[in-house]
């Protein structure tokens, strides 16, 4: 069975910084392609980051580039968020997700993880 | 920035069949992606690559995709009711849809 397993949310001020840990399990995890994907209180989704199986490659929404670094370690079954320069506006429900099944899509989602950004 | 709009809302009764659309700049030239999300819960991808079904969802959910991503919801039942996202990737990035509640009453 899929696992994702988020943590690292916490509340944290305006400039701060954060780290997110996504724990895979019941997959390879260095054969897939991973995602982090945020939804603040009440509103939609939106994409972050993603990775390639490597590490190798990355890419980033407009909103969060040069303030955040998506990394993986592939021994750990392992995804990371490094979040700097938080805004408030970085207010939300993370989830990481995979693309198993269908490239280029998210079909196993975490729970979640919240980080909120306040003074 | 690429940008795929959903209407905010839609309602349909028990048994009736339910579309929601997406719309996008050449959104027929990509691939079309629909989760639905329940209060409190993370997404499930329900359809992919426009018109794919992963294993697991109901035969009742579909999806096409000419110019206008449309999922379709046959049968539509009470426990469909959520919000349902389209999604859609343009130059390496990856775009959501603003979301649509689908009310059953």
């Amino acid at each position: 069975e899929v696992q994702l397993v988020e943590s690292g949310g916490d509340l944290v001020q305006p400039g701060g910084s954060l780290r997110l840990s996504c724990v895979a399990s019941g997959f390879t995890f260095n054969n897939y392609w991973m995602h982090w994907v945020r939804q603040a209180p009440g509103k939609g989704l939106v994409w972050v980051s993603r990775i390639s199986t490597d590490g190798g490659r990355t890419n980033y929404a407009d909103s969060v580039k040069g303030r955040f670094t998506i990394s993986r370690d592939n021994a750990k079954n392992t995804l990371y968020l490094q979040m700097n320069s938080l805004r408030a506006d970085d207010t939300a429900v993370y989830y990481c997700a995979s693309e198993i099944a269908a490239a280029g899509n998210f079909d196993y989602w975490g729970q979640g993880t919240l980080v909120t950004v306040s003074s | 920035s690429y940008e795929l709009t959903q209407p905010p809302s839609v309602s349909v009764s028990p048994g009736q069949t339910a579309r929601i659309t997406c719309s996008g700049d050449q959104l027929g030239n990509k691939y079309a992606c629909w989760y639905q999300q329940k209060p409190g819960q993370s997404p499930v991808m329900v359809i992919y690559q426009d018109n794919k079904r992963p294993s697991g969802i109901p035969e009742r959910f579909s999806g096409s995709n000419s110019g206008r991503a449309t999922l379709t919801i046959s049968g539509t039942q009470a426990i469909d009711e959520a919000d349902y996202y389209c999604q859609a990737w343009d130059s390496s990035t990856a775009f959501f849809g603003g979301g649509t509640k689908l009310t059953v009453l």
